[in-house]
């Protein structure tokens, strides 16, 4: 089956700054790529998606990249303000509907003002 | 709508207490999911239905854990009995898989406690 594996684990970067956090995936047929954002006691958020036959996606601040070759994929936070930070996670699946979305441990980022 | 409906918010119970936790999905969803999340383990997959059927429940953790969907519009998970290495964050999440569509959205949580 599949394995998602994230880094880094935690991060800390200043207001301003940009923030990168990767992902590896196992399953060579996974072709469904989307990121949570878990804020403190809330629940997950679909904060962007991409899918195998995109290369990369851009939402204003928030951008993901998705290397097939590898098999990683990374999500991209530039100007990152306090209400950036919580917990992001990456996911992976096929998309057939039959394979529901194996999810990465989480990276918990802290924005500091 | 009203988004994916999970009760109780809270649970609090003891050892070896049976526990009922209950979901309503977004109407017109067809698949359901029930995760766990943990600090240590992260967010789990313990069971997926679609349509009402279970397709996958080799997450549930062991016999101690059953789930049902009797309908569409609802779905329990049910712990009996319960241990002190339950306690965790029980999330539902419903979507429906069409076109480019197939974002997961997550209820509120339930957050159980087992003393």
């Amino acid at each position: 089956g599949e394995n998602v594996e994230q880094h880094p684990s935690t991060l800390s970067v200043q207001e301003g700054d940009s923030a990168v956090i990767k992902c590896t995936y196992s399953d060579s047929a996974s072709n469904y790529f989307p990121w949570y954002k878990q804020e403190l006691g809330k629940r997950p958020q679909l904060i962007i998606d991409i899918r195998s036959n995109v290369g990369e996606k851009k939402d204003q601040r928030i951008a993901v990249t998705l290397n097939k070759t590898a098999k990683h994929f990374s999500l991209h936070i530039t100007e990152t303000q306090p209400e950036d930070s919580a917990v992001y996670f990456c996911a992976a699946s096929r998309n057939s509907g039959n394979t529901p979305l194996v999810f990465g441990k989480g990276t918990r980022l802290s924005v500091i003002a | 709508d009203a988004g994916v409906i999970q009760s109780p918010r809270h649970e609090v119970t003891e050892m070896g207490q049976e526990v009922t936790l209950r979901c309503k999905p977004i109407s017109g969803h067809d698949y359901l999911f029930w995760y766990r999340q943990t600090m240590m383990r992260g967010l789990e997959l313990l069971i997926y239905f679609n349509n009402n059927v279970p397709i996958d429940d080799s997450g549930m953790p062991e016999d101690r854990f059953s789930a049902k969907m009797p309908n569409a519009s609802f779905s329990t998970l049910k712990i009996q009995p319960s241990e002190p290495r339950d306690s965790a964050v029980y999330f539902c999440a419903s979507s429906l898989i069409s076109g480019d569509s197939y974002e997961q959205y997550f209820g509120p949580g339930t957050r159980l406690t087992v003393t």
